[in-house]
């Protein structure tokens, strides 16, 4: 079954203590993006990457990294998570530009 | 710059009535439009697409058109379930290139 796997799917930490989001895709999709979804800003692009080693920045990228070694995983790092990043956390996948994103079922985050 | 603006919600329906919810959009160029749903707890999945103008997409009883015009690709239903109660993200893309742009999302709920 053609699917995104996100995990943790819920994730609860302290300011600080550095954390790793997991994403995999079994599609052998070229493209993987990370978002945020907040009440009234809907959807916001955190990183994106078009191929292995090909990563960039989206619309919200700080506080966050991505690495993207292997085509079917791609992580989300928060190196020193703060309260403003308390969110839903989506991965994506799709296979070429202007087709549909595949998402994952969402990593909701708390930092305290 | 690009951007997608849709009605703000929520939309409370009663069971078998009809439905719009209204996008519009602003891009330089010409791009594919989308809408996508999030049903309670899960990540977004595609209900219909559209690439090119007077285009329509449809899905599950679901329908928008691409209107050009206007700048527009508002959603319709003709009578509603309550299985339908989610979250409805208006989106559009450009081949070409890898980003894609959402609304804020608008939260329908439907009464029995």
């Amino acid at each position: 079954e053609a699917q995104v796997t996100q995990n943790p799917r819920y994730l609860i930490t302290v300011t600080g203590k550095k954390l790793t989001v997991t994403c995999s895709q079994n599609m052998n999709h070229e493209y993987m993006s990370w978002y945020r979804q907040d009440p009234g800003l809907g959807l916001r692009q955190i990183y994106y990457s078009m191929n292995v080693e090909v990563t960039d920045k989206g619309d919200v990228p700080e506080g966050y990294k991505v690495s993207r070694k292997e085509k079917r995983n791609f992580p989300l790092i928060l190196e020193s998570p703060s309260p403003n990043q308390t969110s839903l956390y989506f991965c994506a996948s799709r296979r070429t530009a202007a087709e549909k994103l595949f998402f994952g079922s969402g990593t909701q985050l708390s930092v305290l | 710059g690009d951007s997608v603006t849709q009605m703000e919600g929520p939309v409370t329906l009663s069971e078998e009535a009809f439905l719009t919810i209204n996008c519009t959009y602003t891009a330089t160029g010409y791009p594919s439009l989308f809408w996508y749903v999030q049903y309670p707890g899960e990540g977004l999945q595609l209900l219909l697409k559209a690439t090119k103008a007077d285009d329509k997409g449809s899905n599950k009883g679901f329908e928008a058109t691409y209107r050009k015009e206007t700048t527009s690709f508002h959603l319709e239903k003709g009578s509603v379930q309550v299985s339908d109660s989610a979250v409805y993200f208006c989106a559009l893309s450009f081949s070409g290139t890898y980003k894609y742009i959402f609304g804020t999302g608008t939260r329908l709920k439907v009464l029995a």
